[in-house]
Protein backbone atom coordinates (compact mmCIF):
# COMPACT_ATOMS: atom_id res chain seq x y z
CA UNK A 1 0.00 0.00 0.00
CA UNK A 2 1.71 3.75 -1.21
CA UNK A 3 1.17 6.03 1.66
CA UNK A 4 1.92 9.50 0.67
CA UNK A 5 3.11 12.17 3.40
CA UNK A 6 3.42 15.95 3.33
CA UNK A 7 5.10 18.18 5.03
CA UNK A 8 5.28 20.67 6.32
CA UNK A 9 2.21 20.18 8.41
CA UNK A 10 1.88 23.83 8.13
CA UNK A 11 3.85 26.69 6.25
CA UNK A 12 3.48 30.04 7.58
CA UNK A 13 4.81 32.85 4.83
CA UNK A 14 3.94 36.32 3.40
CA UNK A 15 2.55 37.51 -0.20
CA UNK A 16 5.83 37.71 -2.52
CA UNK A 17 7.55 34.73 -0.82
CA UNK A 18 8.03 31.37 -2.27
CA UNK A 19 6.54 28.15 -0.89
CA UNK A 20 7.96 24.51 -1.27
CA UNK A 21 5.95 21.93 -0.44
CA UNK A 22 6.94 18.12 -0.09
CA UNK A 23 5.56 15.40 -1.30
CA UNK A 24 7.15 11.65 -0.01
CA UNK A 25 5.41 8.38 -1.14
CA UNK A 26 6.57 5.06 0.86
CA UNK A 27 7.03 3.55 -2.64
CA UNK A 28 8.03 4.65 -6.04
CA UNK A 29 5.21 6.42 -7.83
CA UNK A 30 4.86 6.94 -11.50
CA UNK A 31 5.62 10.62 -12.22
CA UNK A 32 2.65 10.53 -14.83
CA UNK A 33 -0.02 9.49 -11.87
CA UNK A 34 0.80 12.30 -9.26
CA UNK A 35 -0.90 15.56 -9.10
CA UNK A 36 -1.47 18.11 -6.59
CA UNK A 37 -4.67 19.83 -5.50
CA UNK A 38 -5.59 23.39 -3.58
CA UNK A 39 -8.82 23.26 -1.25
CA UNK A 40 -10.08 26.76 -0.22
CA UNK A 41 -12.18 26.49 3.04
CA UNK A 42 -15.96 25.63 2.16
CA UNK A 43 -14.91 24.42 -1.64
CA UNK A 44 -14.06 21.25 -3.56
CA UNK A 45 -10.68 20.93 -4.36
CA UNK A 46 -8.82 22.05 -7.46
CA UNK A 47 -6.32 20.14 -9.89
CA UNK A 48 -3.42 21.97 -9.89
CA UNK A 49 -0.53 19.80 -11.52
CA UNK A 50 -1.00 16.47 -12.81
CA UNK A 51 1.71 13.94 -14.29
CA UNK A 52 3.89 15.53 -11.18
CA UNK A 53 4.85 18.80 -13.38
CA UNK A 54 2.27 19.86 -15.91
CA UNK A 55 0.08 22.52 -15.44
CA UNK A 56 -4.17 22.31 -15.40
CA UNK A 57 -6.12 24.39 -17.76
CA UNK A 58 -6.01 28.13 -16.39
CA UNK A 59 -3.22 27.23 -13.65
CA UNK A 60 -0.93 30.33 -13.20
CA UNK A 61 2.86 29.80 -13.95
CA UNK A 62 3.41 30.57 -10.67
CA UNK A 63 3.06 27.14 -9.61
CA UNK A 64 4.90 24.63 -10.42
CA UNK A 65 5.81 20.47 -9.86
CA UNK A 66 8.68 18.34 -9.91
CA UNK A 67 10.05 14.86 -8.67
CA UNK A 68 9.86 11.80 -9.26
CA UNK A 69 10.25 8.15 -8.03
CA UNK A 70 9.27 8.84 -4.08
CA UNK A 71 10.00 12.62 -3.77
CA UNK A 72 8.04 15.21 -5.32
CA UNK A 73 7.57 19.06 -5.07
CA UNK A 74 4.81 21.51 -5.40
CA UNK A 75 6.40 25.10 -5.61
CA UNK A 76 4.51 28.56 -5.80
CA UNK A 77 7.06 31.00 -6.72
CA UNK A 78 5.44 33.92 -5.40
CA UNK A 79 2.31 34.04 -3.01
CA UNK A 80 -0.30 35.70 -4.10
CA UNK A 81 -3.23 36.42 -1.12
CA UNK A 82 -5.47 33.78 -3.00
CA UNK A 83 -3.16 31.23 -3.01
CA UNK A 84 -3.55 30.38 0.98
CA UNK A 85 -4.98 27.67 0.99
CA UNK A 86 -4.59 23.68 1.84
CA UNK A 87 -2.42 21.58 -0.86
CA UNK A 88 -2.93 17.74 -1.19
CA UNK A 89 -0.55 15.54 -3.37
CA UNK A 90 -2.23 12.51 -4.56
CA UNK A 91 -0.88 9.18 -6.29
CA UNK A 92 -3.30 7.12 -8.81
CA UNK A 93 -3.14 3.67 -10.05
CA UNK A 94 -1.16 1.42 -7.28
CA UNK A 95 -2.81 -0.04 -4.57
CA UNK A 96 -5.31 1.64 -3.16
CA UNK A 97 -6.05 2.86 -6.53
CA UNK A 98 -6.14 6.27 -5.10
CA UNK A 99 -4.08 7.71 -2.19
CA UNK A 100 -4.36 11.06 -0.87
CA UNK A 101 -1.68 12.88 0.91
CA UNK A 102 -2.47 14.58 4.63
CA UNK A 103 -2.28 17.32 3.09
CA UNK A 104 -0.27 20.83 3.71
CA UNK A 105 -1.47 24.19 4.81
CA UNK A 106 -0.34 27.43 3.71
CA UNK A 107 -1.16 30.09 5.96
CA UNK A 108 -0.51 33.63 6.21
CA UNK A 109 2.54 34.73 7.97
CA UNK B 1 -20.01 24.10 -19.05
CA UNK B 2 -18.54 21.10 -17.53
CA UNK B 3 -20.28 20.85 -14.18
CA UNK B 4 -20.86 17.91 -11.16
CA UNK B 5 -23.71 18.38 -9.40
CA UNK B 6 -23.82 16.13 -6.14
CA UNK B 7 -27.01 15.44 -4.35
CA UNK B 8 -29.01 13.14 -1.84
CA UNK B 9 -27.02 13.79 1.18
CA UNK B 10 -28.79 14.31 4.28
CA UNK B 11 -28.83 12.96 7.94
CA UNK B 12 -29.04 8.87 8.39
CA UNK B 13 -29.09 6.95 11.77
CA UNK B 14 -26.05 4.18 12.17
CA UNK B 15 -26.85 0.96 10.52
CA UNK B 16 -28.93 2.93 7.64
CA UNK B 17 -28.74 3.25 3.74
CA UNK B 18 -27.91 6.57 1.53
CA UNK B 19 -27.86 6.67 -2.25
CA UNK B 20 -26.22 9.69 -3.65
CA UNK B 21 -26.21 11.07 -7.02
CA UNK B 22 -23.89 13.39 -8.95
CA UNK B 23 -25.73 14.57 -12.44
CA UNK B 24 -22.61 15.61 -15.21
CA UNK B 25 -23.17 18.15 -17.66
CA UNK B 26 -21.09 20.06 -20.55
CA UNK B 27 -19.12 16.82 -21.42
CA UNK B 28 -19.25 13.18 -22.88
CA UNK B 29 -20.15 11.60 -19.36
CA UNK B 30 -19.73 8.08 -21.28
CA UNK B 31 -16.59 8.81 -22.36
CA UNK B 32 -14.77 9.20 -18.90
CA UNK B 33 -14.42 6.45 -15.39
CA UNK B 34 -15.64 8.75 -11.83
CA UNK B 35 -14.72 8.75 -8.64
CA UNK B 36 -15.97 9.27 -5.28
CA UNK B 37 -14.14 11.09 -2.78
CA UNK B 38 -15.22 11.83 0.85
CA UNK B 39 -13.69 14.25 3.57
CA UNK B 40 -14.86 14.43 6.55
CA UNK B 41 -15.25 17.43 8.74
CA UNK B 42 -11.84 19.18 9.52
CA UNK B 43 -9.82 16.43 7.83
CA UNK B 44 -8.39 15.65 4.57
CA UNK B 45 -9.48 14.04 1.29
CA UNK B 46 -10.21 10.26 0.87
CA UNK B 47 -10.78 8.34 -1.74
CA UNK B 48 -13.86 6.15 -1.90
CA UNK B 49 -14.74 4.24 -5.04
CA UNK B 50 -14.02 4.56 -8.88
CA UNK B 51 -15.66 2.86 -12.07
CA UNK B 52 -15.18 2.83 -15.25
CA UNK B 53 -16.02 4.49 -18.21
CA UNK B 54 -18.29 1.30 -19.41
CA UNK B 55 -18.47 0.42 -15.71
CA UNK B 56 -15.82 -2.99 -16.78
CA UNK B 57 -13.68 -1.94 -13.79
CA UNK B 58 -14.39 -0.97 -10.48
CA UNK B 59 -12.85 -0.38 -7.19
CA UNK B 60 -13.03 0.72 -3.54
CA UNK B 61 -11.56 1.37 -0.68
CA UNK B 62 -11.57 -0.80 1.86
CA UNK B 63 -12.93 1.27 3.93
CA UNK B 64 -16.47 1.05 2.33
CA UNK B 65 -16.05 -2.53 0.59
CA UNK B 66 -18.88 -4.84 1.45
CA UNK B 67 -21.49 -1.72 2.43
CA UNK B 68 -20.87 0.84 -0.86
CA UNK B 69 -21.79 0.29 -4.76
CA UNK B 70 -20.25 2.88 -7.04
CA UNK B 71 -22.65 2.50 -10.34
CA UNK B 72 -23.33 4.82 -13.45
CA UNK B 73 -26.02 5.01 -16.31
CA UNK B 74 -24.37 6.97 -18.94
CA UNK B 75 -27.68 7.49 -20.52
CA UNK B 76 -28.71 9.84 -17.50
CA UNK B 77 -25.50 11.24 -17.64
CA UNK B 78 -25.04 10.16 -14.09
CA UNK B 79 -23.14 8.40 -11.21
CA UNK B 80 -24.37 6.65 -8.09
CA UNK B 81 -22.97 5.87 -4.80
CA UNK B 82 -25.26 3.46 -2.73
CA UNK B 83 -24.18 3.81 0.72
CA UNK B 84 -25.92 0.75 3.13
CA UNK B 85 -24.49 -0.33 6.74
CA UNK B 86 -23.74 3.38 7.39
CA UNK B 87 -21.25 4.17 10.70
CA UNK B 88 -20.38 7.48 12.16
CA UNK B 89 -17.33 7.38 10.34
CA UNK B 90 -18.57 7.92 7.30
CA UNK B 91 -19.97 11.07 7.98
CA UNK B 92 -18.53 13.33 5.26
CA UNK B 93 -18.70 15.54 2.56
CA UNK B 94 -18.71 13.53 -0.35
CA UNK B 95 -17.23 14.84 -3.82
CA UNK B 96 -18.17 13.18 -7.03
CA UNK B 97 -15.29 13.62 -9.36
CA UNK B 98 -14.41 13.05 -12.93
CA UNK B 99 -10.73 11.59 -14.21
CA UNK B 100 -8.72 12.99 -16.82
CA UNK B 101 -7.88 9.90 -18.49
CA UNK B 102 -5.18 11.82 -20.39
CA UNK B 103 -2.85 9.09 -19.61
CA UNK B 104 -1.60 11.36 -16.77
CA UNK B 105 -4.67 10.38 -14.99
CA UNK B 106 -6.16 13.23 -12.34
CA UNK B 107 -9.09 14.24 -10.83
CA UNK B 108 -9.77 17.77 -12.61
CA UNK B 109 -13.29 17.88 -12.74
CA UNK B 110 -15.25 18.20 -8.67
CA UNK B 111 -19.02 18.52 -7.93
CA UNK B 112 -19.64 20.79 -4.84
CA UNK B 113 -20.16 17.85 -2.65
CA UNK B 114 -22.94 16.89 -0.70
CA UNK B 115 -22.70 16.13 2.75
CA UNK B 116 -23.47 13.16 5.12
CA UNK B 117 -23.88 12.94 8.64
CA UNK B 118 -24.46 9.70 10.22
CA UNK B 119 -25.84 10.31 13.89
CA UNK B 120 -28.76 8.83 16.14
Amino acid sequence: EIVLTQSPGTLSLSPGERATLSCRASQSVSSSYLAWYQQKPGQAPRLLIYGASSRATGIPDRFSGSGSGTDFTLTISRLEPEDFAVYYCQQYGSSPMVTFGPGTKVDIK
Amino acid sequence: EVQLVESGGGLVKPGGSLRLSCAASGFTFSSYSMNWVRQAPGKGLEWVSSISSSSSYIYYADSVKGRFTISRDNAKNSLYLQMNSLRAEDTAVYYCARLTGSGSDAFDIWGQGTMVTVSS
